[in-house]
């Protein structure tokens, strides 16, 4: 099985729809991350948390939320989702012991129509 | 202007070739310096890091930092067409969160 699974891997919704995206990990790691890539772009920081309780902003957070409901998941929401939040959906985790190191997901596909 | 520059592509080097890929950083407060692999519609994963300046080898794969210049390179020698993928240039100064360069597309010809 996968140490950190995506779901849905692909989704389709309408402009001004609340959507979630969930992330699971078996790594036990305690810091866990959501970035979106985009063509051109790269990939860029939404959200990260240290710990259940710790949850900080990223390079662009602007339209996006996040709970951390255990330290095994993390789910990112977009309440009001605008086509220009069409992208490529990644959740990562890492060890704060190495901070170099993280490992992600096999991605979400998210188009708004 | 990002804090990690990187010419997104895409490269086409014939097998076997010597594959240069660099990146340049502007936040001096970066420490680690990662290079990440990105097959298509896979995640990212990590391939080597290096911390502060110097050079590491991995088998054929080399990563260098110049801090003095902010630059960072990886070589990939003997390049297979299986090296063909995306190279994600990062760098870190601390736990917060990975700054990406936008990533080089890789092509090996065989």
């Amino acid at each position: 099985d996968a140490d950190v699974t995506q779901t849905p891997r692909n989704r389709i919704t309408k402009t001004g729809k609340r959507i979630m995206l969930e992330c699971s990990q078996t790594k036990g790691h305690d810091r866990m991350y959501w970035y979106r890539q985009d063509p051109g772009l790269g990939l860029r920081l939404i959200y990260y948390s240290f710990d259940v309780k710790d949850i900080n902003k990223g390079e662009i957070s602007d339209g996006y939320s996040v709970s951390r409901q255990a330290q095994a998941k993390f789910s990112l929401s977009l309440e009001s989702a605008i086509p220009n939040q069409t992208a490529l959906y990644f959740c990562a985790t890492g060890n704060g012991q190495f901070p170099y190191e993280q490992y992600f997901g096999p991605g979400t596909r998210l188009t708004v129509t | 202007q990002k804090e990690v520059e990187q010419d997104p592509g895409p490269l086409s080097v014939p097998e076997g070739a010597i594959v240069s890929l660099n990146c340049t950083y502007s936040n001096s407060a970066f420490q680690y310096f990662m290079w990440y692999r990105q097959y298509s519609r896979k995640g990212p994963e990590l391939l080597m890091y290096t911390y502060s300046s110097g050079n590491k080898e991995d088998g054929r794969f080399t990563a260098q930092v110049d801090k003095s210049s902010k630059y960072i390179s990886l070589f990939i020698r003997d390049s297979q067409p299986s090296d063909s993928a995306t190279y994600l240039c990062a760098s870190a100064g601390s736990a917060d969160g990975l700054t990406f360069g936008k990533g080089t597309h890789l092509i090996i010809q065989p």
